[in-house]
């Protein structure tokens, strides 16, 4: 079975400080993503990496910084945490078969809930 | 652009009543992959179903039944005989050409099932 971690479930934090969160997958995954989830909006995709050291913007990466240093570990960086960062975090991780439109099934950790104070 | 829309924030059934979550998508491709996931209380996302834009045959896993329909660009979800354990967030999403990597959701329907 694909097993997606995530560093913590409940996560407070004060605005200003810096925010790492980490994720780690042991399937051997190509890709992974950093989703935030927000009522009402759905899973908005930050960044996503298709290789070590690559990464791209996804669909709000304003605030936020990612780091793939090894293959099975992905991390989200808020540089200065600010409150309207208070959101569910999501890590996800697919084979990456390279196909577009991609048939790549996201598998994903059980989410992290920041709260910004 | 891509888009994909689940107009039913909320549903809340009795349980062993069916239900039908709905799903239309928004795509200017041929060739594309619809999914639906189901997010339990504990969070995590749990994949159900891919299905490719060439294949409209409705598929059935236990309980669980999709149909999906290229003329009216849907790909709805029918539980039946809902069980207390269906309560969740299901979330519908679409892979294109244009998308890339990417998946693009749909905002969730939740579905509180009663017992």
């Amino acid at each position: 079975d694909v097993k997606v971690t995530q560093s913590s479930r409940y996560l407070v934090k004060r605005t200003g400080e810096k925010v790492f969160l980490e994720c780690v997958q042991d399937m051997d995954h190509e890709n992974m993503f950093w989703y935030r989830q927000d009522p009402g909006l759905g899973l908005r995709l930050i960044y996503f990496s298709y290789d070590v050291k690559m990464k791209e913007k996804g669909d709000i990466p304003e605030g936020y910084s990612v780091s793939r240093e090894k293959k099975e570990r992905f991390s989200l960086i808020l540089e200065s945490a600010s409150t309207n960062q208070t959101s569910m975090y999501l890590c996800a991780s697919s084979p990456g078969l390279a196909t577009i439109p991609s048939t790549d099934t996201q598998y994903f950790g059980p989410g992290t809930r920041l709260t910004v104070l | 652009a891509q888009k994909v829309t689940q107009a039913q924030t909320e549903i809340s059934v009795v349980e062993k009543e069916d239900v039908t979550l709905d799903c239309v998508y928004e795509t200017r491709d041929t060739t594309y992959y619809l999914f639906w996931y189901k997010q339990p209380p504990s969070g995590e996302l749990v994949f159900l179903i891919r299905r490719n834009s060439f294949d409209e045959q409705n598929e059935i896993s236990g309980r669980y039944s999709w149909n999906f329909q290229k003329s009216t660009s849907s790909f709805n979800f029918t539980i039946t005989a809902s069980q207390v354990v269906d309560s969740a967030v299901y979330f519908c999403a679409l892979s294109d050409g244009d998308s890339s990597y990417k998946l693009i959701f749909g905002s969730g329907t939740r579905l509180l099932v009663r017992p």
